[in-house]
């Protein structure tokens, strides 16, 4: 069974500048869940999206979105690049998303902002 | 906003020697997991814990749900070089689909 997979693995992009990640889940899982990590921050939630519908949603501005397609597959887009958007942004998925389900973890996409 | 804090943050140890980390948060969750997370990768999971009191061994590693599931450890016996990671938990509120996540606790086990 295949596990999260998400690309590009890393990105190097300038301010101002939009970028779109890509985030296949575990086949039969129908939620996606994404985070961003940065060694000062952690691992914030940015938002989670079940049956192509967004569910819950973090705190982060507007210039971050994302959406689900019918497969379950997911993108996030964040728009007008800023510096401190650099981090690791990981996908996790899960079969339902409901509390005691297990999230699994892509391997991330390393965004670099220049 | 439900928090998890976890300590120590920075852990660093000889093989063989055995750790506790901790995770405690003033919140209540309905269940706690633990991931283990090595440079550049995703976090992988390690274990999920439900029941308050719950006690669960993976191998050398055993992870303990505190009775009001407020707090989660973790104790690894005789540590190897390759349990080096970040260590993080996350728990699971009252919003499906959104897992709180801790700091983390970053351990180095020097052969």
């Amino acid at each position: 069974k295949a596990g999260v997979t998400q690309t590009p693995r890393y990105l190097i992009k300038t301010r101002g500048q939009q970028v779109t990640l890509s985030c296949s889940p575990i086949s039969g899982h129908r939620s996606v869940s994404w985070y961003q990590q940065t060694p000062g921050q952690g691992l914030q939630f940015l938002f989670e999206y079940f049956s192509e519908t967004q569910r819950n949603k973090g705190n982060f501005p507007g210039r971050f979105s994302g959406r689900q397609f019918s497969n379950s597959r997911s993108e996030m887009n964040v728009s007008t690049l800023e510096l401190g958007d650099s981090a690791l942004y990981l996908c996790a998925s899960s079969w339902t998303g409901h509390r005691n389900t297990e999230a699994f973890f892509g391997q991330g996409t390393r965004l670099t902002v220049v | 906003t439900q928090l998890l804090e976890q300590s120590p943050q920075f852990l660093s140890i000889q093989e063989g020697e055995n750790l506790t980390v901790y995770c405690n948060s003033s919140s209540v969750f309905s269940s706690l997991q633990w991931y283990r997370q090595e440079p550049g990768e995703g976090p992988v999971l390690l274990v999920t814990v439900v029941t308050g009191g719950e006690v669960k061994k993976l191998k050398r590693l055993t992870f303990q749900f505190g009775d009001a599931r407020k707090d989660s450890s973790l104790h690894i016996t005789a540590a190897q070089p390759g349990d080096t990671g970040l260590y993080l938990c996350a728990g699971a509120g009252t919003n499906a689909g959104k897992s709180t996540f801790g700091d983390g606790t970053t351990l180095t086990v020097k052969p």
